[in-house]
């Protein structure tokens, strides 16, 4: 039983370079999120997808942009990384139901030199 | 703007006492609140989750409360053990566009000492 499963899992990138973080959920979730974790600043909504086909802006989009392949994939690209970016990113999914919980995965470990 | 507080933003407390988070928020206008647990280097795992019409939830020695009226809710832990030690979010759950969000708090970090 999968449930979300995110890769890598850590990172290193230099400034400017360019890198895709993979989520994928097998529990037939419509809606998947991605998350951002600063100490500090709790968890922070980046981009969203309430279904497949569909992606929208969270509260920090800047950098980043989004792809939702299909009901499972969802995925997360930084196009010129920058050190600001460093972060542990995670990949959330839950049904339309709004009283069903949220599932995460395991997180991705991002260091941007 | 919806904004989330935990307090306090760390917890030691020795092992079999029993504990209690405090979450509070903004703006009542929300689905329902969840708390999470994180582990170090892990994901969150949700533990609780209070719709905005009912006032708790128990699942083992966890028990949840929400006042949505005062914008509060606790996070009751009995009998603590060393396996307890995490950190502990809350969230609350509310409108977005065409879905919805979850807004977090920053955490309590929990630890149980023998």
């Amino acid at each position: 039983n999968a449930g979300v499963t995110q890769t890598p899992k850590f990172q290193v990138l230099k400034t400017g370079q360019s890198m895709t973080l993979q989520c994928a959920q097998d529990m037939n979730h419509n809606s998947m999120y991605w998350y951002r974790q600063d100490p500090g600043m709790g968890l922070r909504l980046i981009y969203y997808s309430a279904s497949e086909g569909t992606t929208d802006k969270g509260e920090v989009p800047n950098g980043y942009n989004v792809s939702r392949l299909n009901k499972r994939e969802f995925s997360l690209r930084l196009e010129s990384a920058a050190p600001s970016q460093t972060s542990v990113y995670f990949c959330a999914s839950t049904q339309r139901s709004l009283n069903s919980p949220l599932h995460f995965g395991n997180g991705t470990r991002l260091t941007v030199t | 703007k919806q904004e989330v507080t935990q307090i306090p933003a760390a917890l030691s407390v020795p092992e079999g006492e029993n504990l209690v988070l405090n979450c509070s928020f903004t703006d009542s206008a929300i689905y329902n609140l969840q708390w999470f647990r994180q582990d170090p280097g892990k994901g969150l795992t949700s533990l609780l989750l209070i719709q905005s019409s009912q006032r708790e939830q128990t699942s083992g020695r966890l028990n949840a409360s929400l006042d949505k009226s005062s914008g509060r809710s606790t996070l009751y832990i009995a009998a603590s053990q060393p396996g307890d030690s995490a950190t502990y979010l809350c969230a609350v759950r509310r409108a977005l566009g065409n879905t919805d969000k979850l807004i977090f708090g920053t955490g309590t970090r929990l630890q149980v000492f023998p």
